[in-house]
């Protein structure tokens, strides 16, 4: 298994272009998220899916769109760029199964965005 | 929702084992204790996690309090590559997906 995809690693936009970060899992998860990381803190959670067709904002959507069209592919777009969106991002998926939310999670390896 | 608190850094030398405080003071009877722990430049990967009685993997283990008001993570032999930040998180529910992530315990190991 591949586990947690993302792409782009990085990614440098200019402040109002949108764009989508990818991220897919081969594991057949019900429960995909994202994160995002400020330097020297820790992550803060932007959406969620419990499952495709199904998604939900975390503590700070905004800026953020998410769909789950897909049990596999869990896309964030980006709708107009700023400087407070230059952070690195983690997608995460869980299978949901028996002991739910204490599932472990998998994390994928990031995607370092950087808006000027 | 219940907090933890971890210090900041902590050091330990190669093949030594390092313990992991975590304080959670304020914990609910049905709150679960995971950690995660990230490596430089890598996504967050699961440790451990448990409720009342202590756990064991093949990673580390986990000592709870009776009280459970504390925590406390193992790593039996420190290696390099366990130098990361360690973070102790509460989980209310098992519908509950979301991890909240703290600031954290950066862990250094000296060769």
């Amino acid at each position: 298994n591949a586990g947690v995809t993302q792409t782009p690693k990085f990614q440098v936009l200019k402040t109002g272009q949108s764009m989508t970060l990818q991220c897919a899992q081969d594991m057949n998860h019900e429960y995909m998220s994202w994160y995002r990381q400020d330097p020297g803190m820790g992550l803060r959670l932007i959406h969620y899916s419990v499952g495709a067709g199904i998604t939900d904002q975390g503590e700070v959507p905004n800026g953020y769109n998410v769909s789950r069209s897909t049990t596999e592919d869990f896309p964030l777009r980006l709708l107009s760029a700023a400087p407070s969106q230059t952070s690195v991002y983690f997608c995460a998926s869980s299978y949901s199964g028996t002991s739910g939310a204490h599932n472990e999670q998998f994390f994928g390896p990031g995607t370092r965005l950087t808006v000027l | 929702d219940a907090k933890t608190t971890q210090p900041n850094s902590m050091e330990s030398n190669e093949e030594e084992p390092v313990h992991l405080p975590c304080n959670h003071s304020t914990i609910s009877g049905t709150d679960y204790i995971h950690w995660y722990r990230q490596l430089p430049s890598q996504g967050p990967e699961y440790v451990i996690h448990g409720l009342t009685s202590n756990v064991n993997n093949r990673m580390a283990s986990l000592a709870i309090a009776e009280d459970r008001k504390s925590s406390t993570l193992i790593l039996h032999r420190a290696t390099l590559r366990d130098a990361a930040v360690y973070y102790c998180i509460l989980r209310v529910s098992s519908n509950d997906y979301k991890l909240s992530f703290g600031a954290g315990t950066t862990v250094t190991v000296r060769a």
